[in-house]
Protein backbone atom coordinates (compact mmCIF):
# COMPACT_ATOMS: atom_id res chain seq x y z
CA UNK A 1 0.00 0.00 0.00
CA UNK A 2 1.37 3.44 -0.74
CA UNK A 3 2.15 5.79 1.93
CA UNK A 4 -0.19 8.65 0.68
CA UNK A 5 -2.75 7.83 -1.93
CA UNK A 6 -5.34 10.52 -3.89
CA UNK A 7 -7.54 9.93 -6.64
CA UNK A 8 -5.65 11.55 -9.75
CA UNK A 9 -8.75 12.92 -11.18
CA UNK A 10 -8.95 14.63 -13.42
CA UNK A 11 -12.15 16.40 -11.70
CA UNK A 12 -14.03 18.29 -14.18
CA UNK A 13 -16.30 20.52 -12.24
CA UNK A 14 -18.52 23.16 -13.58
CA UNK A 15 -17.67 26.64 -12.45
CA UNK A 16 -19.91 27.30 -9.00
CA UNK A 17 -20.24 23.62 -8.01
CA UNK A 18 -19.03 22.13 -4.59
CA UNK A 19 -16.44 19.53 -5.08
CA UNK A 20 -14.41 17.54 -2.80
CA UNK A 21 -11.53 14.80 -2.12
CA UNK A 22 -10.14 12.08 -0.16
CA UNK A 23 -6.69 11.42 0.57
CA UNK A 24 -5.95 8.08 2.60
CA UNK A 25 -2.37 7.45 4.41
CA UNK A 26 -1.05 4.26 5.36
CA UNK A 27 1.07 5.19 9.08
CA UNK A 28 -1.63 5.59 11.85
CA UNK A 29 1.33 7.58 13.42
CA UNK A 30 1.92 10.16 11.32
CA UNK A 31 0.83 13.67 13.23
CA UNK A 32 0.86 16.89 10.21
CA UNK A 33 -1.26 16.82 7.60
CA UNK A 34 -1.94 19.80 4.37
CA UNK A 35 -3.09 20.24 1.56
CA UNK A 36 -0.77 21.89 -1.42
CA UNK A 37 -1.95 23.33 -4.52
CA UNK A 38 0.40 22.88 -8.01
CA UNK A 39 -0.23 24.97 -10.83
CA UNK A 40 1.05 23.55 -14.42
CA UNK A 41 4.67 24.07 -14.08
CA UNK A 42 4.89 25.81 -10.88
CA UNK A 43 6.34 24.90 -7.67
CA UNK A 44 3.91 23.57 -5.06
CA UNK A 45 2.31 25.94 -2.14
CA UNK A 46 0.46 25.58 1.01
CA UNK A 47 -3.19 25.48 0.65
CA UNK A 48 -3.63 25.00 3.87
CA UNK A 49 -3.19 22.92 6.95
CA UNK A 50 -5.65 20.06 8.22
CA UNK A 51 -6.13 20.19 11.90
CA UNK A 52 -7.80 17.69 13.96
CA UNK A 53 -10.84 19.40 14.34
CA UNK A 54 -11.27 20.22 10.87
CA UNK A 55 -10.71 23.67 9.71
CA UNK A 56 -11.63 26.54 7.05
CA UNK A 57 -10.57 28.96 5.25
CA UNK A 58 -13.14 31.04 3.00
CA UNK A 59 -13.93 28.06 0.20
CA UNK A 60 -11.98 25.78 1.39
CA UNK A 61 -12.51 23.19 4.07
CA UNK A 62 -9.91 20.13 5.44
CA UNK A 63 -10.92 17.72 7.61
CA UNK A 64 -9.31 14.98 9.39
CA UNK A 65 -10.52 11.30 10.08
CA UNK A 66 -7.55 9.18 12.00
CA UNK A 67 -9.45 6.23 12.43
CA UNK A 68 -10.01 5.80 9.44
CA UNK A 69 -6.27 7.37 8.31
CA UNK A 70 -7.85 9.71 5.82
CA UNK A 71 -7.79 13.46 5.15
CA UNK A 72 -10.61 15.74 2.78
CA UNK A 73 -10.59 18.75 0.91
CA UNK A 74 -14.06 20.58 0.14
CA UNK A 75 -14.04 23.32 -2.32
CA UNK A 76 -17.23 25.32 -2.27
CA UNK A 77 -18.19 28.03 -5.30
CA UNK A 78 -15.09 26.75 -7.43
CA UNK A 79 -13.78 29.10 -9.48
CA UNK A 80 -11.81 28.49 -12.60
CA UNK A 81 -9.21 29.92 -10.83
CA UNK A 82 -8.90 26.98 -8.42
CA UNK A 83 -8.10 24.58 -11.55
CA UNK A 84 -4.64 23.20 -10.16
CA UNK A 85 -3.80 19.53 -9.10
CA UNK A 86 -4.16 19.20 -5.23
CA UNK A 87 -1.27 17.17 -3.40
CA UNK A 88 -1.92 15.62 0.24
CA UNK A 89 0.78 15.87 2.43
CA UNK A 90 1.66 13.75 5.21
CA UNK A 91 4.80 14.44 7.89
CA UNK A 92 5.39 11.39 9.16
CA UNK A 93 7.08 12.23 12.36
CA UNK A 94 8.12 9.09 13.64
CA UNK A 95 10.55 9.13 11.01
CA UNK A 96 12.40 12.30 11.42
CA UNK A 97 10.18 14.69 9.94
CA UNK A 98 10.14 12.74 6.51
CA UNK A 99 7.36 14.45 4.65
CA UNK A 100 5.33 12.19 1.91
CA UNK A 101 3.43 13.58 -0.67
CA UNK A 102 0.33 12.08 -2.82
CA UNK A 103 0.07 12.08 -6.69
CA UNK A 104 -2.00 14.77 -6.42
CA UNK A 105 -5.45 15.64 -7.96
CA UNK A 106 -6.09 17.28 -11.01
CA UNK A 107 -8.82 19.50 -10.62
CA UNK A 108 -10.38 21.05 -14.20
CA UNK A 109 -12.89 24.25 -13.01
CA UNK A 110 -15.17 24.54 -16.34
CA UNK A 111 -16.95 27.30 -17.13
CA UNK B 1 14.13 37.69 -2.53
CA UNK B 2 13.15 35.75 0.78
CA UNK B 3 12.23 32.76 -0.96
CA UNK B 4 14.38 29.40 -2.02
CA UNK B 5 16.26 30.00 -4.75
CA UNK B 6 17.31 26.96 -7.01
CA UNK B 7 19.52 27.02 -10.03
CA UNK B 8 19.93 26.38 -12.83
CA UNK B 9 16.09 26.99 -13.68
CA UNK B 10 16.95 24.27 -16.63
CA UNK B 11 19.74 21.51 -17.30
CA UNK B 12 19.96 19.49 -20.44
CA UNK B 13 22.70 17.04 -20.12
CA UNK B 14 24.05 14.15 -22.15
CA UNK B 15 23.45 10.91 -20.54
CA UNK B 16 26.31 9.94 -18.83
CA UNK B 17 27.51 13.75 -18.11
CA UNK B 18 27.42 14.85 -14.36
CA UNK B 19 25.25 17.23 -13.14
CA UNK B 20 25.20 19.43 -9.81
CA UNK B 21 21.78 21.17 -8.87
CA UNK B 22 21.66 23.42 -5.96
CA UNK B 23 19.66 25.16 -3.66
CA UNK B 24 19.37 27.76 -1.62
CA UNK B 25 16.99 27.33 1.30
CA UNK B 26 15.36 30.66 3.17
CA UNK B 27 17.56 31.90 6.03
CA UNK B 28 17.16 30.53 9.21
CA UNK B 29 15.19 27.70 7.79
CA UNK B 30 16.35 24.40 9.91
CA UNK B 31 14.94 21.33 7.17
CA UNK B 32 15.55 21.07 3.95
CA UNK B 33 14.27 18.86 1.78
CA UNK B 34 14.85 17.14 -2.06
CA UNK B 35 11.89 15.55 -4.12
CA UNK B 36 11.91 14.51 -7.85
CA UNK B 37 8.97 15.06 -9.63
CA UNK B 38 8.22 13.53 -13.16
CA UNK B 39 5.66 14.62 -15.20
CA UNK B 40 2.08 14.15 -14.36
CA UNK B 41 3.23 13.24 -10.94
CA UNK B 42 3.11 14.03 -7.21
CA UNK B 43 6.86 15.13 -5.81
CA UNK B 44 8.83 11.81 -4.46
CA UNK B 45 10.94 12.21 -1.27
CA UNK B 46 14.90 12.00 -1.95
CA UNK B 47 16.09 12.97 1.02
CA UNK B 48 16.21 15.28 3.87
CA UNK B 49 18.79 17.69 6.09
CA UNK B 50 18.31 18.79 9.29
CA UNK B 51 21.21 21.73 9.50
CA UNK B 52 24.64 19.75 7.78
CA UNK B 53 23.02 16.44 8.58
CA UNK B 54 21.39 14.21 6.32
CA UNK B 55 18.73 12.52 8.59
CA UNK B 56 17.28 10.26 5.86
CA UNK B 57 18.14 9.97 2.28
CA UNK B 58 16.63 6.96 1.69
CA UNK B 59 14.71 8.49 -1.12
CA UNK B 60 17.62 8.54 -3.45
CA UNK B 61 16.87 6.27 -6.10
CA UNK B 62 20.78 4.95 -6.78
CA UNK B 63 24.42 5.38 -5.86
CA UNK B 64 24.43 7.47 -8.85
CA UNK B 65 22.79 10.60 -6.87
CA UNK B 66 24.56 12.48 -3.90
CA UNK B 67 23.28 15.35 -1.80
CA UNK B 68 25.18 17.31 1.00
CA UNK B 69 24.92 20.05 2.48
CA UNK B 70 28.21 21.36 4.35
CA UNK B 71 27.42 23.98 6.61
CA UNK B 72 23.97 23.34 7.39
CA UNK B 73 22.75 26.31 4.31
CA UNK B 74 23.13 25.65 0.94
CA UNK B 75 22.50 22.46 -1.20
CA UNK B 76 23.45 20.87 -3.46
CA UNK B 77 22.33 17.49 -5.51
CA UNK B 78 24.53 15.74 -7.72
CA UNK B 79 23.92 12.78 -10.19
CA UNK B 80 26.58 11.27 -11.53
CA UNK B 81 26.74 9.43 -14.95
CA UNK B 82 23.02 10.93 -15.80
CA UNK B 83 20.57 8.68 -17.61
CA UNK B 84 17.65 9.33 -19.57
CA UNK B 85 14.93 8.21 -16.58
CA UNK B 86 16.90 10.60 -14.25
CA UNK B 87 14.45 13.26 -16.06
CA UNK B 88 12.01 15.10 -14.23
CA UNK B 89 12.21 18.76 -12.34
CA UNK B 90 13.80 18.79 -8.73
CA UNK B 91 12.28 20.62 -5.81
CA UNK B 92 14.27 21.77 -3.65
CA UNK B 93 12.09 23.20 -0.17
CA UNK B 94 13.18 24.03 2.90
CA UNK B 95 11.28 24.69 6.75
CA UNK B 96 11.20 26.76 10.11
CA UNK B 97 13.02 24.19 13.08
CA UNK B 98 10.44 22.00 14.87
CA UNK B 99 7.61 19.59 13.58
CA UNK B 100 3.96 19.73 12.44
CA UNK B 101 1.45 22.62 11.85
CA UNK B 102 4.43 25.41 12.14
CA UNK B 103 6.72 23.49 9.53
CA UNK B 104 4.47 24.07 6.25
CA UNK B 105 7.45 23.53 3.40
CA UNK B 106 8.29 26.38 1.08
CA UNK B 107 9.56 25.21 -2.13
CA UNK B 108 12.19 27.03 -5.20
CA UNK B 109 11.20 26.99 -8.50
CA UNK B 110 12.79 23.54 -9.47
CA UNK B 111 15.32 22.66 -11.56
CA UNK B 112 14.15 21.10 -14.81
CA UNK B 113 16.82 18.45 -16.07
CA UNK B 114 16.63 16.72 -19.14
CA UNK B 115 19.19 13.97 -20.25
CA UNK B 116 19.47 13.28 -23.84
Amino acid sequence: RKEVEQDPGPFNVPEGATVAFNCTYSNSASQSFFWYRQDCRKEPKLLMSVYSSGNEDGRFTAQLNRASQYISLLIRDSKLSDSATYLCVVNDEGRDDKIIFGKGTRLHILP
Amino acid sequence: GAGVSQSPRYKVAKRGQDVALRCDPISGHVSLFWYQQALGQGPEFLTYFQNEAQLDKSGLPSDRFFAERPEGSVSTLKIQRTQQEDSAVYLCASSLPGRGQNSPLHFGNGTRLTVT
